[in-house]
């Protein structure tokens, strides 16, 4: 089963309003990663936020990590028509093996 | 740097057959994946690698075969290809330091058609 769940699973804004994108997990881990893919490429890390931490930034990323609600958010501050794309949050399982994939929110910003 | 490379881009396959998709990178890194993504599931982990000599199951490996013998190239094979395997497969690598805390640099996919 995935250890990660993205909500929502479709996002559609404005361009400069900003988009919150929320993660779940089910067990303890060593870290969260987010990912962007543009449609058809590969994906591309955007950030790492490790367990002991509760907030991370940059540049217009902001990502957050609640580990007692075992859920994360990656906010993107005034966005761009480029930021549209595919956002996947990953977790690793705490055994040095193995990094699972959520399902993903597909974010589209309208020019 | 290539980074991870990704061959073939495109391959359509009939039901029975078997290949080979080639994942290689040129970063040195110890860890290396496969995922498969496909709609509405997100990515899927196959098999994984931590070294050279070393693959370990996934998710979903069924009908999927892993070899590492180098630690540039991590191979998967389809051994008799099904219209279930039709997909879009990843191949990602990172180096292996203190466990999972490394960001993963994936490969830009092949697109697997099976009929």
């Amino acid at each position: 089963s995935q250890q990660g769940e993205e909500d929502p699973q479709a996002l559609s804004i404005q361009e400069g309003e900003n988009a919150t994108m929320n993660c779940s997990y089910k067990t303890s881990i060593n870290n969260l990663q987010w990912y962007r893919q543009n449609s058809g490429r590969g994906l591309v890390h955007l950030i790492l936020i490790r367990s002991n931490e509760r907030e991370k930034h940059s540049g217009r990323l902001r990502v957050t990590l609640d580990t007692s609600k075992k859920s994360s958010s990656l906010l993107i501050t005034a966005s761009r028509a480029a930021d549209t794309a595919s956002y996947f949050c990953a977790t690793d399982d705490n055994q040095g093996g193995k990094l699972i994939f959520g399902q993903g929110t597909e974010l589209s910003v309208k020019p | 740097n290539a980074g991870v490379t990704q061959t073939p881009k495109f391959q359509v396959l009939k039901t029975g057959q078997s290949m080979t998709l080639q994942c290689a990178q040129d970063m040195n890194h110890e860890y290396m994946s496969w995922y498969r993504q496909d709609p509405g599931m997100g990515l899927r982990l196959i098999h994984y690698s931590v070294g050279a000599g070393i693959t370990d199951q996934g998710e979903v490996p069924n009908g999927y075969n892993v070899s590492r013998s180098t630690t540039e190239d991590f191979p998967l094979r389809l051994l008799s290809a099904a219209p279930s395997q039709t997909s879009v497969y990843f191949c990602a690598s990172s180096p292996l330091q203190r466990g999972r805390d490394q960001p993963q640099h994936f490969g830009d996919g092949t697109r697997l058609s099976i009929l």
